[in-house]
């Protein structure tokens, strides 16, 4: 199984709503990412994961909120964002971090809009 | 920020055509890699190619790696519109740590 899953597909949100994203994995891999992509752009990292633990945190703002229970699923909890917040969001995970050898396998992303 | 730079941003081709794409990149790497992504989708990784490698090939696609121009090329062979998508190189970044995507080039192949 080389699927990530994430849920929802879509999210609607009011700037003063709590909501959380799920992502999870089956292939035992150890390192977990979340990216935004915003409209023709690239992917741009915000959290990596590796073996559960925080690893990257690319300056993203404090009302975006990492979590990784176990090995298998990532959360991105949401709270008090802002309508440029809007975009696209993947997870991927890898076998391990520190090397680009490993593939990242994505998911569907979660299409975020903030209004 | 980002490492790796496509060009063209656009390509628009007729089905059956070949589609060249390039990636320009700044600091040494030891691997690259091309995602595809279909609209508003997940990327999905095409292929890789390790630093010591020249030429790479995987069905329709060839992609080719130049280190002393920093630089690699993605062809589509013999293009479907099925291939249309947006595409991505991603390198190792600094320190080789993470993956670094570049700006992607857009195909559009017209049936």
């Amino acid at each position: 199984d080389t699927e990530v899953t994430q849920t929802p597909k879509h999210l609607v949100m009011g700037m003063t709503n709590k909501k959380s994203l799920k992502c999870e994995q089956h292939m035992g891999h150890r390192a977990m990412y979340w990216y935004k992509q915003k409209a023709k752009k690239p992917p741009e990292l915000m959290f990596v994961y590796s073996y559960e633990k925080l690893s990257i945190n690319e300056s993203v703002p404090s009302r975006f909120s990492p979590e990784c229970p176990n090995s298998s699923l990532l959360n991105l909890h949401l709270h008090a964002l802002q309508p440029e917040d809007s975009a696209l969001y993947l997870c991927a995970s890898s076998a391990r971090t520190g090397t680009l050898t490993d593939t990242q396998y994505f998911g569907p992303g979660t299409r975020l809009t903030v209004l | 920020s980002q490492q790796g730079e496509e060009d063209p941003q656009a390509l628009s081709i007729q089905e059956g055509e070949n589609a060249t794409m390039n990636c320009s990149y700044k600091t040494s790497i030891n691997n690259l890699q091309w995602y595809r992504q279909n609209s508003g989708r997940g990327l999905v990784h095409l292929i890789l190619i390790r630093s010591n490698e020249r030429e790479k090939h995987s069905g329709r696609l060839r992609v080719t790696l130049d280190t002393s121009k920093k630089s690699s090329s993605l062809l589509i062979t013999a293009s479907r519109a099925a291939d249309t998508a947006s595409y991505f190189c991603a390198t190792d970044g600094d320190g080789g740590y993470i993956p670094t995507f570049g700006r992607g080039t857009s195909l559009i192949v017209h049936p």
